[in-house]
């Protein structure tokens, strides 16, 4: 079976403006997960959604926001792009309602200029 | 909110040492996670250890809850296991994750 996979792979972008970042989960898996990780730190938690429902939401302005589909892929926008931005950004599955026994995708490097 | 530390942050060893990495924890948590990040980028779970002891091949985790820690040991290193670990706890619905520990094996 497939991975958790995620696109684009790399994406540049200017401030100000918005992204969408894409996530597929593994086939059965129904939870996603969206993590920041800046240069040099551990992943940062913004969301979680189980059956199309956000259950847990981490410290990151509105500008964030995610959504999850009927098939249960998943995007995360952001909005008003700062230079601070810039950082891969990781989703991850699992089969239960849960942040544990995560699944994570390869990411992808946002870099904001 | 919870603080996860986690130390050494940095580690060179020889292929063939072993090695301990610890975290630290300032609250109860519901859960703990040990994750590998490799040269990559690639994130991969390698234990979720709430309590006790785990084992899988070379590498092995402790997790006291009582005292807040848990203990990553690798025995006899290979260059395969050079990357990040970080240590991820989870509490009402969220999950904190560590600086890492960035840990180099050399040949």
């Amino acid at each position: 079976d497939a991975g958790v996979t995620q696109s684009p792979t790399h994406l540049i972008k200017t401030r100000g403006q918005q992204v969408t970042l894409r996530c597929s989960p593994i086939s059965g898996h129904k939870s996603v997960s969206w993590y920041q990780q800046v240069l040099g730190q551990g992943p940062q938690f913004i969301f979680q959604y189980y059956e199309k429902e956000e259950r847990g939401r981490g410290n990151f302005p509105d500008r964030f926001s995610a959504r999850q589909f009927p098939n249960y892929s998943s995007e995360l926008n952001v909005n008003a792009l700062l230079l601070g931005d810039s950082a891969l950004y990781l989703c991850a599955s699992s089969l239960a309602d849960s942040l544990y026994e995560q699944y994570f995708g390869p990411g992808t490097r946002l870099t904001v200029t | 909110g919870i603080q996860v530390e986690q130390s050494p942050p940095d580690l060179i060893l020889q292929e063939g040492a072993n090695s301990t990495l610890r975290c630290n924890f300032s609250d109860s948590v519901n859960n703990l996670q040990w994750f590998h990040q490799n040269p990559w980028g690639q994130l991969i779970n390698l234990f979720y250890i709430p309590s006790g002891t785990k084992q899988n091949g070379r590498l092995s985790a402790t997790t006291v809850a009582t005292e807040r820690y848990s203990l990553l040991y690798i025995s006899s290193s290979q260059t395969t296991d050079s990357g990040v670990y970080f240590c991820a706890v989870n509490r009402d619905d969220k999950i904190i994750f560590g600086k890492g520990t960035r840990l180099h094996i050399l040949p």
